[in-house]
């Protein structure tokens, strides 16, 4: 069965560096989305992304978050100069009709 | 925007017993998603359900749009069921983002 992959799994950086998450979202999927889950808190909406730019953001996705879909499969996306508030679960989804999203495992960030 | 709340926020079982998970959401959806937080921290989506109702093996959900509500029943619980069980809801004036409740932390006893 076709997966929504994400990598690294777990990412250590220095506050102020700058990271970038993976995903793989299914292949025949349209409308592609980041969340993230502050540990011990509920999931949060970041952006979705549809045609090649950006449909939403969310209050969260401000100038430091960029995203970017470089090839035909992969979705990433760039902290710049990371904070420590950015320590959380980053989880990427992928959905055929924008409607049942798929989630991949999840990128753990620590931020020190 | 939509509200999405989820109860108990609690609950611990004793290994066997059944239990049922509430969410109410505040507005129509045309997306409504279970899932299952593992203890690694992983989304294991359990089912899409907007409307009716969907079994699989000891787990089962039931939304009814109209009244706004869905429930996640899981029977003869195990310890493997443990975890944090979400339920997030979308519609199409939300661009079709999910809303989260906070969640469900279950612990099943042996």
């Amino acid at each position: 069965e076709p997966e929504v992959t994400q990598t690294p799994s777990h990412q250590v950086t220095q506050m102020g560096q700058e990271v970038i998450l993976r995903c793989v979202p299914i292949s025949n999927h349209l409308y592609f989305y980041w969340y993230r889950q502050i540990l011990g808190q509920k999931v949060e909406f970041l952006v979705s992304f549809y045609n090649n730019e950006i449909s939403e953001k969310s209050e969260i996705f401000d100038d430091q978050f960029s995203v970017e879909r470089p090839d035909g499969s992969n979705f990433t996306l760039k902290i710049r100069s990371t904070k420590l508030e950015d320590s959380a679960m980053y989880f990427c989804a992928s959905s055929e009709q924008a409607v049942e999203q798929y989630f991949g495992p999840g990128t753990r960030l620590t931020v020190t | 925007g939509i509200q999405v709340e989820q109860s108990p926020p609690d609950l611990i079982l004793q290994e066997g017993a059944n239990s049922t998970l509430r969410c109410n959401f505040s507005d129509s959806v045309n997306n409504l998603q279970w899932f299952h937080q593992n203890p690694w921290g992983q989304l294991i989506n359990l089912f899409y359900i907007p409307s009716g109702t969907k079994q699989n093996g000891r787990l089962s959900a039931t939304t009814v749009a109209t009244e706004r509500y869905s429930l996640l029943y899981i029977s003869s619980s195990q310890t493997t069921d443990s975890g944090v069980y979400f339920c997030a809801v979308g519609n199409a004036g939300n661009n079709r983002k999910l809303i989260w409740g906070l969640g469900t932390s279950l612990a099943v006893n042996p």
